[in-house]
């Protein structure tokens, strides 16, 4: 069936430097990818998505990647600040149905 | 902003209980999604309905039903409970144009007895 790796499950970076999250998913049809950050306690909560005919798209601090050809897609936080500790999952939309297939999430540590 | 409300935010049920999860938004959306969350296993998709009194499987069915009889609420059902059902699951909503994000619940946790 469909899946998609995610990588790594724990990152912890000081505060001010960059993280990066990658996931690589199975399925070609795919055309939707979405990021979602989970915080303690609460659902999660969509960061940023794209869209299979774009190739990277930004929003302040964040910004995703895609390679198609490779079926690898890329979560990118710059100037990491405590706030951004949480757990975060990548997802994909195939090409039939509407549920999304997550990735296992990782847990993303901000050091002081 | 989109909300979308489950009913209980904990609950604690016994083995062979028959078990209902509430979700209700408020964006008029066509499409909504049961999922799981397991430590280690991420979120998966149990059943999802994309209008009134229709349903569709997901990913991981088995033990489970729902029910869609009006479009801004989606229940879950455990037929009957087992403790290998004890999870937090999560609801969400989306439109019915392509690609339109999900906006999710914060989520019930169940534990079972």
């Amino acid at each position: 069936g469909e899946n998609v790796e995610q990588h790594p499950s724990t990152l912890s970076v000081q505060e001010g430097d960059s993280a990066v999250i990658k996931c690589t998913y199975s399925d070609s049809a795919s055309n939707y990818f979405p990021w979602y950050k989970q915080e303690l306690g609460k659902g999660p909560q969509l960061i940023i998505d794209i869209r299979s005919n774009v190739g990277e798209k930004k929003d302040q601090r964040i910004a995703v990647t895609l390679n198609k050809t490779a079926k690898h897609f890329s979560l990118h936080i710059t100037e990491t600040q405590p706030e951004d500790s949480a757990v975060y999952f990548c997802a994909f939309r195939g090409g039939g149905a509407d549920g999304l297939t997550f990735g296992k999430g990782t847990h993303l540590i901000i050091q002081p | 902003d989109v909300k979308v409300t489950q009913s209980s935010r904990y609950l604690v049920k016994r083995t062979g209980e028959k078990v209902f999860l509430e979700c209700v938004q408020d964006m008029d959306h066509e499409n909504m999604f049961w999922y799981r969350q397991d430590p280690g296993l991420g979120l998966r998709l149990i059943y999802f309905s994309y209008d009134v009194k229709m349903k569709e499987k997901g990913d991981i069915p088995e033990g489970y039903s729902v029910s869609r009889e009006k479009k801004e609420r989606f229940s879950l059902i455990l037929e009957s409970a087992s403790t290998n059902q004890t999870s937090m699951y999560l609801c969400a909503s989306n439109g019915q144009r392509s690609n339109q994000p999900q906006h999710f619940g914060d989520g019930t946790r169940l534990s079972i007895l």
